[in-house]
């Protein structure tokens, strides 16, 4: 059974950057596609953006525009998201999830912790 | 891309049965049949209940089904069980290779 790694829990200072990763671990997704979820605290699921690499494709949340980069990995079944210039309000658990066909995100990682405070 | 709506709670008694909406536009949940529904427990990742509106991925019990009419889907749990209270979030595929999650619903079962 595949499953989603992610990295670990990250504080940081406003204006800096964070890249978490998520790696499948139990198995190969191949040239999958990922996407990247967060949910900040006491909040529902926001989707951020998505990957496809087998085409190249990436796309992003209109919100997050200009600050966020999804990247996959194939060789180490690795996927990533940078986000730039941290507000307090990005504070959130950030989510990779495997993207089966655009029809459902089908496998969770267990989430990033990133927290945001001077 | 505005997020889908859903009621903020819902409860019920064990056995009896829940539904939640999920209210979307013509160009997310009534322009394609990928709305999916997950269920997240307290301090644990989410985990798909329903796929494509009304398919249930292996090992999701039968007690959940889902439908849709329009722009509305909704995820119905029938014979409620304790271990089922959690919040419930639908996303749906919203073209463009974008999706769009709902704010999310606690059920409470009583």
């Amino acid at each position: 059974q595949v499953q989603l790694v992610q990295s670990g829990a990250e504080v940081k200072n406003p204006g800096s950057s964070v890249k978490v990763s998520c790696k499948a671990s139990g198995g190969t997704l191949g040239n999958s596609d990922f996407g990247w979820i967060r949910q900040a605290p006491g909040h529902g699921l926001e989707w951020m953006g998505v990957a496809i690499p087998f085409v190249g494709i990436t796309n992003y949340a209109q919100e997050f525009q200009g600050r966020l980069t999804i990247s996959a990995d194939e060789s180490t079944n690795t996927a990533y998201m940078e986000l730039r210039n941290l507000r307090p309000a990005d504070t959130a658990l950030y989510l990779c999830a495997h993207l089966w066909g655009n029809r459902v995100f089908d496998i969770w990682g267990q989430g990033t912790l990133v927290t945001v405070s001077s | 891309q505005s997020a889908l709506t859903q009621p903020r709670s819902v409860s019920g008694s064990p056995g009896q049965s829940v539904t939640i909406s999920c209210t979307g536009t013509r160009d997310d949940v009534g322009a394609y049949k990928y709305v999916s529904w997950y269920q997240q427990l307290p301090g644990k990742a989410p985990k798909v209940v329903i796929y494509d509106v009304d398919e249930r991925p292996a090992g999701v019990p039968d007690r959940f089904s889902g439908s849709k009419s329009g722009n509305t889907a909704s995820l119905t749990i029938s014979g409620l069980q304790a271990e089922d209270e959690a919040s419930y979030y639908c996303c749906s595929f919203a073209g463009g290779n974008t999706h769009v999650f709902g704010g999310g619903t606690t059920l409470t079962v009583l």
